[in-house]
């Protein structure tokens, strides 16, 4: 498995602001991912964070809203730009170890007001 | 294509009476597939997986699955549940040769005293 931190773990924001997550793994991995998950409901990925590329994203997350870096394999962040209440959500981040399984962070709870 | 389907949002037992939670997949290649489990106010933690091999999965904390390929399952249970395995639990599915899982919509045990 892997050991998972996620700065901050908690926070209040006001609409129009960013935040940017960090994720930290304790070995290096290559597959990571980052995923929002909308109060009572499941886990959606945003993108795949590629180590010295351009994040890959999924149908409906575009990269201004949500700029993603990956400096190195054990370090990643999330950016949520010019946010919004419907912005409200945990954001998870995710690494493959193993060959197929992944392994989350405890998450960032985001509130936006 | 992949898809999840997880049987009752919302699900009570009593404390030791048998826990059933009903996952069924789609998938157009050999899957792989996950349990996860989400404390309140956590991450996710993987309960248990099925790759290749032994069709019925033991776990952690009790949990076991049978992956049914006839019946396109993978339903999750314990013997006897405990007041701790009240949390949220997630289906998940993956394919040979991809890393990206599609989840279910989750199911919110209760245990009953």
């Amino acid at each position: 498995s892997a050991v998972i931190s996620q700065k901050p773990s908690r926070d209040i924001c006001q609409r129009g602001t960013s935040l940017t997550i960090q994720c930290q793994v304790d070995s290096q991995v290559t597959m990571m991912f980052w995923y929002r998950q909308q109060p009572g409901q499941s886990l959606t990925l945003i993108a795949t964070a590629n180590q010295g590329s351009e994040a890959t994203y999924e149908s409906g997350f575009v990269i201004d809203k949500f700029p993603i870096s990956r400096p190195n394999l054990t370090f990643s962040t999330l950016t949520v730009s010019n946010m919004s209440p419907e912005d409200s959500s945990i954001y998870l981040c995710s690494v493959v170890v193993g060959g197929e399984t992944q392994y989350f962070g405890p998450g960032t709870r985001l509130l936006v007001l | 294509a992949q898809s999840v389907t997880q049987l009752g949002s919302h699900v009570s037992v009593s404390e030791g009476a048998l826990v059933l939670l009903r996952c069924n997949y789609s998938s157009s290649v050999p899957p792989y597939l996950f349990w996860y489990v989400q404390y309140p106010n956590q991450g996710l933690q993987l309960l248990l997986k099925y790759t290749t091999g032994a069709t019925l999965v033991k776990g952690i904390n009790g949990f076991e699955a049978e992956f049914k390929k006839s019946e396109t399952s993978f339903h999750l249970t314990k013997p006897s549940a405990h007041m701790s395995d009240a949390a949220e639990y997630f289906c998940a599915v993956s394919g040979t040769g991809t890393y990206k899982y599609i989840f279910g919509t989750g199911t919110r045990l209760k245990v009953l005293a």
